[in-house]
């Protein structure tokens, strides 16, 4: 079965970038049956969409976080990748990466944790 | 952005059934937009639970049934048992806004 791991530091200093990224295994990210989605969840509170990417590239953002999102693929590692930039306390969060079933998200990685500190 | 209104808490005894509702708008569900359900455990990741507004994963139990009509949808638990404890969040599409969105949660305590 489709397994997903993410991966990256815990703490980001404000205004830096945030760097995540979710390697596959048990799948293919070059499936073209499937986009591979970002969501966050700060703590305590409820779950918000990032954005997702297709094998071939192609993303789509949450209007919200467009101006800072890049989500990049990597068919060769069978991974894919999040950047979040300037990032401030109230980017602090859970983190998962998840498949998305072009409706459902399914399954999900196991979350990290990033705090935003100086 | 929650646009997806759920009640912040439900209970019962182990046993009863318990529902929990979803209330968008004609932009989301309304739309046609299907619903999904995911529970999340204490310190884990959400799990799909229910998609497509009514069908279940393989190795969900049957005691998990959701539905929709008009702009919400709902989840019930029936037969409720202490391993139910769990935030669970409802998910659709919402087309004004261009984005996936999840509902504001609902904790589920077992008394």
């Amino acid at each position: 079965q489709v397994q997903l791991q993410e991966s990256g530091p815990g703490l980001v200093k404000p205004s830096e970038t945030l760097s995540l990224t979710c390697t596959v295994s048990g799948g293919s990210v070059s499936s073209g049956s499937y986009y591979w989605s970002w969501i966050r969840q700060p703590p305590g509170k409820g779950l918000e969409w990032i954005g997702y990417i297709y094998y071939s590239g192609s993303t789509n953002y949450n209007p919200s976080l467009k101006s800072r999102v890049t989500i990049s693929v990597d068919t060769s590692k069978n991974q894919f990748s999040l950047k979040l930039s300037s990032v401030t306390a109230a980017d602090t969060a859970v983190y998962y990466c998840a498949r998305d079933t072009y409706t459902a998200f399914d399954p999900w990685g196991q979350g990290t944790l990033v705090t935003v500190s100086s | 952005q929650s646009v997806l209104t759920q009640p912040p808490s439900v209970s019962g005894a182990p046993g009863q059934r318990v529902t929990i509702s979803c209330t968008g708008s004609s932009s989301n569900i309304g739309a046609g937009y299907d619903v999904h359900w995911y529970q999340q455990l204490p310190g884990t990741a959400p799990k799909l639970l229910i998609y497509g507004n009514s069908n279940r994963p393989s190795g969900v139990p049957d005691r998990f049934s959701g539905s929709k009509s008009g702009t919400s949808a709902s989840l019930a638990i029936t037969g409720l048992q202490a391993e139910d404890e769990a935030d669970y969040y409802c998910q659709s599409y919402d087309s004004s806004l261009s984005v996936y969105v999840f509902g504001t949660g609902t904790k589920v305590t077992v008394l």
